[in-house]
């Protein structure tokens, strides 16, 4: 099975500055045939379902600000956010989705100085 | 739209049985997993496993291999996650959510998820 490590496990961010969360993949999660890292990336807010921000380990969400994105490829992703704002302060989480037995990192929590 | 909507909120005590539920609209139930996920009190999100409604094909992590029964109900387009015999570590939000398809070969990642159920399991 696909075993997810996030770093850091958590991390404090002042207000406009910049935050970056590491994702490590057992294995690479790059599909040859379609070109494509299946890697997500989800927030979650205290008492919320995990909002999916990034799919295809760099294709930001409907909605998402511009101020989030992923990159990276085969088994080492990020995502940045770039002048973090108050309403970023959650839990995030990656995903693989290379198979149906999809498996979470073990969440970063970014909080706000 | 496509939405999952989840069954409300349980008390049990150690030992209880429990099903709980996933009711899916606004796509093509068949054609899409559909994946059960915990979430322990302050803890992070952990995959339990998956079902494929159409021929019931059903994968589970390794954690929990033999703890719970994942099923589904085409006809009614839900899903279930169930427990024979409840422990007081089963205390936890479990959501459901999309997966992959349409087809048992197209992945995709967790777009659309319930709202959680929130299962307490204490004397």
């Amino acid at each position: 099975d696909i075993v997810m490590t996030q770093s850091p496990d958590s991390l404090t961010v002042s207000l406009g500055e910049r935050a970056t969360i590491n994702c490590k993949s057992s294995q690479s999660l790059f599909f040859t045939s379609n070109n494509k890292n299946y890697l997500g990336w989800f927030q979650q807010r205290p008492g919320q379902p995990p909002k999916l921000l990034i799919s295809w380990a760099s294709i930001r969400e409907s909605g998402v600000p511009d101020r989030f994105s992923g990159s990276g490829s085969g088994t080492d992703f990020t995502l940045t956010i770039t002048s973090v704002q108050a309403e970023d302060a959650a839990i995030y989480y990656c995903q693989h989705f290379y198979d149906a037995l999809g498996a979470f990192g073990q969440g970063t929590k970014v909080e706000i100085k | 739209e496509v939405q999952l909507v989840q069954s409300g909120a349980e008390v049990k005590k150690p030992g209880e049985s429990l099903k709980i539920s996933c009711k899916a609209s606004g796509y093509y139930f068949n054609a899409y997993w559909i994946a059960w996920v915990r979430q322990m009190p302050g803890k992070g999100l952990e995959w339990m496993g998956v079902i494929f409604p159409d021929d019931f094909d059903t994968r589970y992590s390794p954690s929990f291999q033999g703890q719970v029964t994942i099923s589904a109900d085409n006809s009614i387009n839900t899903a279930y996650l169930q427990w024979s015999s409840l422990k007081a570590s089963d205390t936890a939000i479990y959501f459901c959510a999309r997966g992959g398809g349409p087809g048992r070969d197209n992945y995709e990642p967790n777009t659309y998820w319930g709202q959680g159920a929130l299962v307490t399991v204490s004397s």
